[in-house]
C-alpha cells in the first residue's frame, strides 16, 4: 500500500537562506512522485515531478527534489527562499497507472513560513 | 485555456438537503478525481475514474456518490449531506499518456458548510 509522511508540519526560514522539506514515501510498484503548492486561499500548483527518468527533478520557481530509492524519500529544495513562497507545500505518490492502482496519496502538508 | 472548473465555489446548506457539485475538464484527460482538503489531513481521495463509465472509490468515499456519463465531466453527489462533510473540496484531472502523464490538474475548489 502506498503512504506519504511530511516529516515537518511547520517549517520557519530567513529569507535567502536554503529550504528543505523531508517527504518518506512508501509505494509497492514504481512510484510517481509530486509537489505541489498551495498558496493562501488558492488552488493546488505543481512544482514538479518524478516519474522513474532522472533522480534529480528541477521545478519551478527554483525548487528541486531528488528521488532516493535507498531512503525512500523525495525531499524539496531552494537554495534561497523568498518571501512569495510562503504556502503550503504537498508531497504525493502515486503508482504508475499501468500497476493496476490509480489511487493518489498526499502527504498532511507542510507549511512554510518564511521571515524578513 | 484549458482548465477544471468547479461549481459553485462556495455553498451553505443543510443536513439531508441533496446537492450535487459539478467538475469538468476541457483537457480531454481520461483520469477525473475528486478530493476533500480538511486542516491537518491533507487531501484526501474521495472517488477516481478512469474513464466514461468506470469509476472507484478513494480512502474516504462514505457519503458520497459520482458518475461519469461524459469524459469532461466528473460530478460529486452527496445525497444526505451531514455537519462532517463541511470541508473544501477540489476535483482534478490527468491525462494517462503524454507529456503530462499522471499529472494532475486541479479546479480551484469547493468550499462546502453544512449547518
Amino acid at each position: 500500500a502506498q503512504s506519504v509522511t511530511q516529516l515537518d508540519s511547520h517549517v520557519s526560514v530567513s529569507e535567502g537562506t536554503p529550504v528543505l522539506l523531508r517527504c518518506n514515501y512508501s509505494s509497492s510498484y514504481s512510484p510517481s512522485l509530486f509537489w505541489y503548492v498551495q498558496h493562501p486561499n488558492k488552488g493546488l500548483q505543481l512544482l514538479l515531478k518524478y516519474t522513474s527518468a532522472a533522480t534529480l527533478v528541477k521545478g519551478i520557481n527554483g525548487f528541486e527534489a531528488e528521488f532516493k530509492k535507498s531512503e525512500t524519500s523525495f525531499h524539496l529544495t531552494k537554495p534561497s527562499a523568498h518571501m512569495s513562497d510562503a504556502a503550503e507545500y504537498f508531497c504525493v505518490v502515486s503508482d504508475d497507472f499501468t500497476s493496476g492502482t490509480y489511487k493518489y496519496i498526499f502527504g498532511t502538508g507542510t507549511r512554510l513560513k518564511v521571515l524578513a | 485555456e484549458a482548465q477544471v472548473t468547479q461549481n459553485p465555489r462556495y455553498l451553505i446548506t443543510v443536513t439531508g438537503k441533496k446537492l450535487t457539485v459539478t467538475c469538468s475538464q476541457n483537457m480531454n484527460h481520461e483520469y477525473m478525481s475528486w478530493y476533500r482538503q480538511d486542516p491537518g489531513l491533507g487531501l484526501r481521495q474521495i472517488y477516481y475514474s478512469m474513464n466514461v463509465e468506470v469509476t472507484d472509490k478513494g480512502d474516504v468515499p462514505e457519503g458520497y456518490k459520482v458518475s461519469r456519463k461524459e469524459k469532461r465531466n466528473f460530478p460529486l453527489i452527496l445525497e444526505s449531506p451531514s455537519p462532517n462533510q463541511t470541508s473544501l473540496y477540489f476535483c482534478a484531472s490527468s491525462p494517462t499518456a503524454g507529456e503530462s502523464y499522471n499529472e494532475q490538474f486541479f479546479g480551484p475548489g469547493t468550499r462546502l458548510t453544512v449547518l
